[in-house]
């Protein structure tokens, strides 16, 4: 089976604090990828990785960065945290590229939920 | 048209129903399909793939009518724990030979005892 990590499940952080996400996948995944998901706007992109050192942005990568340094690893930093992005955070993997027809499906992590006071 | 449509429910059936849900998407260039299911506070978990000849598995059967543009999940013999929400998912190019896969904000299902 599949399994993703995320170092926390709940996060409670100040305005201006920088936050790290962590996420570990243990199938040797070569994709990444970040979500946020918010009541009413469902889940969106926030950046991916296909490959060690390399990412790309999503939809919505403002106020973001990530990192991935080794292969079963993908970070998301919010540089400067504010009440805004208070949200869910969900980190998937997959063997596949979205655009691939076969094994592109992601697995999620349990996600954080991160509120900024 | 919105990239990925559902009717957000409630669907509200009592145990041992049968149930649909029907998805639309907007990009023909779409290639792969999937339905996965949310639990209250969870993280989505992979329901099936959704291939061109129409799969099954067990009672959940997913079909796929591209010349329409629509995915569509039926659910036999419900049961309590089939609760949660069903999110459509469709992949998307988004340019520079880039695909993502795009979500669809959900189909909320209740069965009742």
């Amino acid at each position: 089976d599949v399994k993703v990590t995320q170092s926390s499940r709940y996060l409670v952080k100040r305005t201006g604090e920088k936050v790290f996400l962590e996420c570990v996948q243990d199938m040797d995944h070569e994709n990444m990828f970040w979500y946020r998901q918010d009541p009413g706007l469902g889940l969106r992109l926030i950046y991916f990785s296909y490959d060690v050192k390399m990412k790309e942005k999503g939809d919505i990568p403002e106020g973001y960065s990530v990192s991935r340094e080794k292969k079963e690893r993908f970070s998301l930093i919010l540089e400067s945290a504010s009440t805004n992005q208070t949200s869910m955070y969900l980190c998937a993997s997959s063997l596949s590229r979205p655009g691939a027809s076969m094994r592109a499906e992601q697995y999620f992590g349990p996600g954080t939920r991160l509120t900024v006071t | 048209r919105k990239e990925v449509e559902q009717d957000p429910g409630p669907f509200n059936v009592p145990e041992g129903a049968t149930v649909a849900f029907n998805c639309t998407y907007s990009n023909s260039a779409s290639q792969s399909f999937f339905w996965y299911r949310q639990d209250c506070r969870k993280e989505p978990k992979l329901l099936m793939s959704v291939y061109s000849s129409g799969n099954e598995d067990g009672r959940f059967t997913a079909q796929l009518n591209r010349a329409s543009q629509y995915i569509s999940l039926l659910i036999r013999d419900s049961k309590l724990s089939d609760s949660a929400t069903y999110l459509c998912v469709v992949n998307k190019y988004s340019g520079a030979g880039s695909y993502q896969l795009t979500f669809g904000k959900g189909t909320k299902l209740s069965v009742i005892p």
